[in-house]
C-alpha cells in the first residue's frame, strides 16, 4: 500500500459545480497536510496548509483534515474554468527533514 | 512573498553535454531547498534535499555523479545534469522551505525546467 493514495481522475465538472477532492494516507505520522495547484507545465503552487484535523476556509476553497480516518478533502465551491488544473496533496510528518509525501495528482477539468 | 525562481524554464541539449539549472528563493532565505523530477502525468519524485554549505542528501536511486548539486547561498541551489542523455528529458522542479515561517511543512515552488536531451 502506497503512503498516499489519490484517485488521478480525469474529474470533469460544469461551471459552478461543487468539487471534491481526497487523498487517503497510511503513515500515522503525518501532522502536516497541504494541497497544492499545478497548472500544466508549471510549478506547484501552494493552495492550502492545514495542520493536524480539523477544516480551513480560504474563499472558495475549504479543506478538511480527518486523521482518525487517515483521509483529507479538498472542497472547490463555484468552480470556474480557471479552477483546471492538477491538485496534488502533500504531508509531512514533522521532524527535520522536511520532506514532503505526494499523491499522484487529480486531474481537474471545469467546463464553461 | 515566497517566490521561487527558476531558469532556465526550457532548455534543449544535446546528448553528452551538461546542462545547469538554477533555483531561487526571491524574497526569503533557504538553508533547504529540494530538486524534484516529473515525468508526464505523474507525480513529483525527490531526487535529493540540498543544504546550504554542505553535500546534498540525494534519494535512492538517484545517481549523485549524474546529478550534482550545489547550494552555495541561501538564496541559490543549482542542479547540474552532466553527460545528459535522452533518458534525463523530464521536468525538473526545485522548491524552497521559508526559514522564516518556523516549524512549518510549507514548500514553494519553481516554475520548473524542461529539459529535452536530443
Amino acid at each position: 500500500q502506497k503512503e498516499v493514495e489519490q484517485d488521478p481522475g480525469p474529474l470533469s465538472v460544469p461551471e459552478g459545480a461543487i468539487v471534491s477532492l481526497n487523498c487517503t494516507y497510511s503513515n500515522s505520522a503525518f501532522q502536516y497536510f497541504m494541497w497544492y495547484r499545478q497548472y500544466s507545465r508549471k510549478g506547484p503552487e501552494l493552495l492550502m496548509y492545514t495542520y493536524s484535523s480539523g477544516n480551513k476556509e480560504d474563499g472558495r476553497f475549504t479543506a478538511q483534515v480527518d486523521k482518525s480516518s487517515k483521509y483529507i478533502s479538498l472542497f472547490i465551491r463555484d468552480s470556474q474554468p480557471s479552477d483546471s488544473a492538477t491538485y496534488l496533496c502533500a504531508m509531512w510528518g514533522g521532524g527535520s527533514n522536511y520532506k514532503l509525501t505526494f499523491g499522484k495528482g487529480t486531474l481537474l477539468t471545469v467546463n464553461p | 512573498g515566497a517566490v521561487v525562481s527558476q531558469h532556465p524554464s526550457w532548455v534543449i541539449c544535446k546528448s553528452g553535454t551538461s546542462v545547469k539549472i538554477e533555483c531561487r528563493s526571491l524574497d526569503f532565505q533557504a538553508t533547504t531547498m529540494f530538486w524534484y523530477r516529473q515525468f508526464p502525468k505523474q507525480s513529483l519524485m525527490l531526487m535529493a534535499t540540498s543544504n546550504e554549505g554542505s553535500k546534498a542528501t540525494y534519494e535512492q536511486g538517484v545517481e549523485k555523479d549524474k546529478f550534482l548539486i550545489n547550494h552555495a547561498s541561501l538564496t541559490l541551489s543549482t542542479l547540474t545534469v552532466t553527460s545528459a542523455h535522452p533518458e534525463d528529458s523530464s521536468f525538473y522542479i526545485c522548491s524552497a522551505r521559508d526559514q522564516g515561517r518556523g516549524y512549518t511543512g510549507e514548500l514553494f515552488f519553481g516554475e520548473g525546467s524542461r529539459l529535452t536531451v536530443l
